[in-house]
């Protein structure tokens, strides 16, 4: 199974600002999923938009999934030092195979 | 509190020792799935099961074996390991929902070392 690709590999900010982070994929899909992971440990899910869906808000966490395109975008507003992971974008087809991308490594600068 | 549990959480062996690296959930959750995480490669996942007595290979299957006996656990076989299974091992498991699974939870991974 193809990997989804986060972009950009890496950013640094400084708290207080916004973090805008991409994921593309190649094939159809029913979700994409967002998980944050704090350097070598388990994943945390973030928030899972349905194929069917163009945004939706979590709190500080803005996802937009654009099916034409094949890409989804995950924006982090008003950042903190605590937001300092990675993020990754996991997509969901018609198998129960999820593919994962390598991950966007997210810096907050207090 | 809701969980995904692995043991150990730190492996060093040799090759060729035969391993299980545990997993277990309190969640009644049909999906579980094995995944290894290595630098410059993502999360690729190993195998994932169903339900029980329901497995199924995932990309990189070679060198593992899995069972689901009862639907909490889900164990990790390596059978002969070999240095190249070095790397970080994830547990998760989730609700089985309509296109397939839905969130997954995640145990907090087993660094295995096979020198």
């Amino acid at each position: 199974s193809q990997q989804g690709e986060e972009d950009p590999q890496a950013l640094s900010i400084q708290e207080g600002e916004n973090a805008t982070m991409n994921c593309s994929y190649k094939t159809s899909i029913n979700n994409l999923q967002w998980y944050r992971q704090n350097s070598g440990r388990g994943l945390v899910h973030l928030i899972l938009i349905r194929s069917n869906e163009r945004e939706k808000h979590s709190g500080r966490l803005r996802v937009t999934l654009d099916t034409s395109k094949k890409s989804s975008s995950l924006l982090i507003t008003a950042s903190r030092a605590a937001d300092t992971a990675s993020y990754l974008c996991a997509t969901g087809g018609g198998s129960y195979i999820p593919t994962f991308g390598r991950g966007t490594s997210l810096i907050v600068h207090p | 509190e809701a969980q995904v549990t692995q043991n150990p959480r730190y492996l060093i062996t040799v090759t060729g020792k035969k391993l299980t690296v545990t997993c277990s959930q309190n969640m009644n959750h049909e999906y579980m799935s094995w995944y290894r995480q290595d630098p410059g490669l993502g999360l690729r996942q190993i195998y994932y099961s169903m339900n029980v007595e329901v497995t199924d290979k995932g990309d990189v299957p070679e060198g593992y074996k899995v069972s689901r006996k009862e639907k909490r656990n889900f164990p990790l076989i390596l059978e002969s390991p070999s240095p190249n299974q070095t790397s970080l091992y994830f547990c998760a498991s989730s609700l089985v929902g309509q296109g397939g699974y839905n969130e997954q939870f995640f145990g907090p991974g087993t660094r295995l070392t096979v020198l």
